[in-house]
C-alpha cells in the first residue's frame, strides 16, 4: 500500500464549480501536511499547509482528519487558471523527517 | 533571486553514457534534494544533503551518485545510463527551519 494515496483523476469541472480532492495517508507518524500545485511540465510549488483545525486561503480550504488519516482540498469558484495537478505531501517523523509526495490529482477547469 | 536553477533542461542519452545534472540555489538553504518523477508515481527521493559536506541515500539511489560541492551546488551523476532512468529530475532545497521545499524547473532525461 502506498504511504500517500490520491485519486489521479482527471477531474473535469466547469468554471465556477466547487471541487474537492481527498488524500489518504497510512503512517500514523505523519506529522505535517501540505498541498502543492504542479502546472503541466513545471515544478511543484507549495499551495498551502494543512492544519488540524482546517484553514482557508481565499478560494481554497484545506482540512485534516487525523482519526481517519486523510486530508482534503476544496476549491470554490474554480478558475481556468486552477487547472493543474495537486500533490498531497506528508511529513513523517520517524526519528528523522521524511517527506512523502502523493502522485497527484489532475484538475481541468473548462470554460 | 533566481531560486533553484537546474541544467540542462533536456537531455537524450544512449544506454551506457554518463552525465551530470547540475543544481544551484541562491537562497542560502542548508538542505538540498534530488527527486525523480515518473507518470503515476509521486516524486521519489534519490539522494539528499542535509548540509554542506553530507549526503545520504533516499528511496531510489541505485545507479546515481551525488556531490554537494558547496552550500549552493548539488550535482547528480548517472555513471552508466539505463532506459529505466528515463524520467524528469527535480532538484529542491529548503531551510532547516521550515518544511517547504523550493524546486528547480526540472531536467527531462530520455535514455534510449
Amino acid at each position: 500500500r502506498k504511504e500517500v494515496e490520491q485519486d489521479p483523476g482527471p477531474f473535469n469541472v466547469p468554471e465556477g464549480a466547487t471541487v474537492a480532492f481527498n488524500c489518504t495517508y497510512s503512517n500514523s507518524a505523519s506529522q505535517s501536511f501540505f498541498w502543492y500545485r504542479q502546472d503541466c511540465r513545471k515544478e511543484p510549488k507549495l499551495l498551502m499547509s494543512v492544519y488540524s483545525s482546517g484553514n482557508e486561503d481565499g478560494r481554497f480550504t484545506a482540512q485534516l482528519n487525523r482519526a481517519s488519516q486523510y486530508i482534503s482540498l476544496l476549491i470554490r469558484d474554480s478558475k481556468l487558471s486552477d487547472s493543474a495537478t495537486y500533490l498531497c505531501v506528508v511529513i513523517l517523523n520517524t526519528g528523522g523527517f521524511k517527506t512523502i509526495f502523493g502522485a497527484g490529482t489532475r484538475l481541468f477547469v473548462k470554460a | 533571486n533566481a531560486g533553484v536553477t537546474q541544467t540542462p533542461k533536456f537531455q537524450v542519452l544512449k544506454t551506457g553514457q554518463s552525465m551530470t545534472l547540475q543544481c544551484a540555489q541562491d537562497m542560502n538553504h542548508n538542505s538540498m534534494y534530488w527527486y525523480r518523477q515518473d507518470p503515476g508515481m509521486g516524486l521519489r527521493l534519490i539522494y539528499y544533503s542535509a548540509s554542506e559536506g553530507t549526503t545520504d541515500k533516499g528511496e531510489v539511489p541505485n545507479g546515481y551518485n551525488v556531490s554537494r560541492l558547496n552550500k549552493r551546488e548539488f550535482s547528480l551523476r548517472l555513471e552508466s545510463a539505463a532506459p529505466s532512468q528515463t524520467s524528469v529530475y527535480f532538484c529542491a532545497s529548503r531551510t532547516g527551519m521550515a518544511y517547504e521545499q523550493y524546486f528547480g524547473p526540472g531536467t527531462r532525461l530520455t535514455v534510449t
